[in-house]
């Protein structure tokens, strides 16, 4: 069976220090991988999508950046943190070419900016 | 643009009752999807939606996709305070590869 993993967990950075949050996806090959972010517990912005190993796709312009250095992995970084960055964090895969590209979704990692 | 309107936004019942909760659209989707979601998790998927007037049934959750494919209906029956969480629906374009989903509706089941 297909599992995703994300880390870590929860996360306390101050302001101007670097982020880097993993995931990877085991038990499925050529995923599609997206990075979103929550605000409030409520609705999902998508940050990032990959559709391949360096193919990665920006839909909001930001101060963080992704790379897919290999199949099964989505790095989500920034080389300095701002306030505004904090929220919830949540790495998903789905099929790729699935026709209703249904989402599964890691644990989450929780972003606190101080 | 809010293209998929979820309501109601909050929602507080007691264990027992019945709750049906909407989502909404203009646009037409290939497919559309519910999740739930539990505090400091990831959301699960439920359900996927994918011909007009389906209707779908996961134990005490009814799920309807309109005859149009704009619009869904979730329905819980006999609310149990497991139900509690946050619901989302997301919607699946042809000529768009990425899911849109919906703000969700917070459901509180009291015991």
């Amino acid at each position: 069976s297909q599992t995703i993993h994300q880390w870590p967990a929860t996360l306390v950075q101050p302001v101007g220090s670097p982020l880097s949050l993993e995931c990877t996806v085991e038990g499925t090959s050529n995923p599609n991988l997206y990075w979103y972010r929550q605000a409030a517990g409520r609705g999902l912005q998508l940050l990032f999508y990959s559709v391949g190993i360096g193919q990665i796709s920006s839909e909001v312009p930001q101060n963080l950046s992704a790379s897919r250095p290999q199949d099964r992995q989505f790095i989500l970084s920034s080389k300095k943190l701002l306030l505004s960055d904090s929220g919830f964090y949540l790495c998903a895969w789905s099929v790729r070419r699935g026709r209703t590209g249904e989402l599964f979704f890691g644990e989450g990692s929780r972003l606190t900016v101080l | 643009t809010q293209l998929l309107e979820q309501s109601p936004q909050f929602l507080s019942i007691q264990e027992g009752e019945n709750l049906t909760v909407y989502c909404n659209s203009s646009s037409v989707f290939s497919s559309l999807q519910w999740y739930r979601q539990e505090p400091g998790e990831g959301p699960v998927l439920l359900v996927t939606v994918v011909t007009g007037g389906e209707v779908k049934k996961l134990k005490r959750l009814t799920f309807q996709f309109g005859d149009a494919r704009k619009d869904s209906s979730l329905h819980i029956t006999a609310a149990q305070p497991g139900d509690t969480g946050l619901y989302l629906c997301a919607g699946a374009r042809v000529s768009q590869g990425n899911l849109i989903f919906g703000k969700g509706t917070k459901l509180s089941v009291k015991p």
